[in-house]
């Protein structure tokens, strides 16, 4: 059965501090896609990326950055010079083939200013 | 464009009732799903539909019913409310081509005195 991992349940750092959120997937299906969400405190989901399992680049898109490695089935989220305004919960999640969203129990992420 | 539109956003029911969480989106997206999210525990699929007509259970469907008679609306039935239905419903629609990530509505939070 597919499985997420966000073993990291809360992670405190200070402003300006880098920051690494931890994903790791259990999968024997050769397609999927991946995905991390914000979930800011006023509760809405915000899509932050996809990858699908073909593509492994690594992808840089201003702070955010994430570390998709099919070898130990992860999919790392960074966050560069965090800001107070990351402040939220962090969710991972992998997507099968009848499109069906599977989460991590997510990771809270605190920036202290 | 209204995106996925969620109604209403907050509901207090007593044990034994019954109500219906509307969901509606307007991107013409095939896919759709209810989801929700417990303290601790990310989000876990109750139902979903990959188009009007066809629905299929998710984890934990128990005590949930849908249906899909049109592409744009996916409403989700407690057929009579406990306490342990007590959470925040989302629903999630996603369009196939893209892949684009799903897109989700704002959330319902329901408590179940």
């Amino acid at each position: 059965a597919q499985k997420v991992t966000q073993a990291q349940t809360e992670i405190s750092v200070v402003e300006k501090e880098d920051v690494t959120l931890d994903c790791v997937y259990e999968t024997r299906d050769t397609t999927y896609y991946l995905f991390w969400y914000k979930q800011p405190p006023s509760g809405e989901l915000v899509f932050l990326i996809r990858r699908n399992s073909f593509d492994e680049q690594n992808e840089i898109s201003g702070r955010y950055s994430w570390n998709f490695q099919k070898s130990t089935s992860s999919f790392n989220f960074t966050i560069t010079a965090s800001q107070v305004v990351d402040s939220a919960v962090y969710f991972c999640a992998f997507e099968d083939s009848s499109y069906k969203l599977i989460f991590g129990s997510g990771t809270r992420l605190l920036v202290r200013p | 464009n209204a995106g996925v539109t969620q109604t209403p956003k907050f509901q207090v029911l007593k044990t034994g009732q019954s109500m219906t969480l509307q969901c509606a989106q307007d991107m013409n997206h095939e896919y759709m799903s209810w989801y929700r999210q417990d303290p601790g525990m990310g989000l876990r699929l109750i139902h979903y539909s990959v188009g009007a007509g066809i629905t299929d259970q998710g984890e934990v469907p128990n005590g949930y019913n849908v249906s899909r008679s049109t592409t744009e609306d996916f409403p989700l039935r407690l057929l009579s409310a406990a306490p342990s239905q007590t959470s925040v419903y989302f629903c999630a629609s996603s369009y196939e081509a893209d892949r684009l990530g799903a897109f989700f509505g704002q959330g319902t939070r329901l408590t179940v005195v």
